[in-house]
């Protein structure tokens, strides 16, 4: 398995609360992704990163941002967390940039109440 | 952007049947069709992908096919086994020099004893 871990794994929290995942990847991977799983959707990309603090918008990123200070950790922010934000959310990584392999975590659940 | 379609959205088949899971996009720009499996509370695996110039690949029991002309791509599952129950997506790369994959709703795959 690609070395990419994700924390937390489980988490809650309140409406209205900040919230940062964090993906951690030992591969040196140049390309890191952001997605959120939701049931009847399949995954769609929120934000991604193409090298240290180069980071674009996805399909989804409205109420949240992203930060990259180093090759090996990519942060999701949810500035101020809304029941439409509770999801399961996966970190990928990739070598060279999207038209080829990405390896995903093991994801992130998120439960906004 | 890009928009990938799947279907079926559940396919269930006896074991030892053949598994067809169907898809297409909109964005001729598109050159690279992954197909991922997703188990149960794990993240998605790559299982096998294609390029835009190959028309087909297989591995073992696995294979897909593409038709640029009617943008559409299949995956062919042969003797199926228990183990090949789980989601299936299938996905395509952005085109027009965005990065990430565009990602079908799944398959959930049921094989029947």
């Amino acid at each position: 398995d690609a070395g990419i871990t994700q924390s937390p794994r489980h988490k809650v929290t309140e409406t209205g609360t900040p919230v940062t995942l964090r993906c951690h990847q030992t591969e040196n991977h140049r390309y890191m992704y952001w997605y959120r799983q939701d049931p009847g959707h399949g995954l769609r990309l929120i934000h991604y990163s193409y090298g240290v603090k180069d980071t674009d918008k996805g399909e989804v990123s409205d109420g949240y941002s992203v930060s990259r200070s180093k090759t090996e950790d990519f942060l999701l922010t949810l500035e101020s967390a809304t029941s439409s934000q509770t999801s399961v959310y996966f970190c990928a990584i990739s070598e060279f940039r999207g038209d080829t392999e990405a390896f995903f975590g093991q994801g992130t659940r998120l439960t906004v109440v | 952007g890009e928009n990938v379609e799947q279907h079926p959205s559940t396919l269930s088949v006896q074991e030892g049947d053949s598994a067809v899971i169907k898809c297409t996009y909109s964005d001729s720009a598109s050159n690279y069709f992954p197909w991922y499996k997703q188990e149960l509370g794990k993240g998605p695996q790559l299982i096998i992908d294609i390029r835009s110039n190959v028309g087909e690949k297989k591995d073992q029991r696995i294979a897909v096919t593409l038709n640029k002309t009617a943008k559409h791509f299949s995956l062919h599952i042969t003797e199926t086994q228990p183990e090949d129950s789980a989601v299936y997506f299938c996905a395509g790369s952005q085109g027009g020099g965005a990065d990430g994959l565009t990602f079908g709703k799944g398959t959930h795959l049921i094989i029947q004893p």
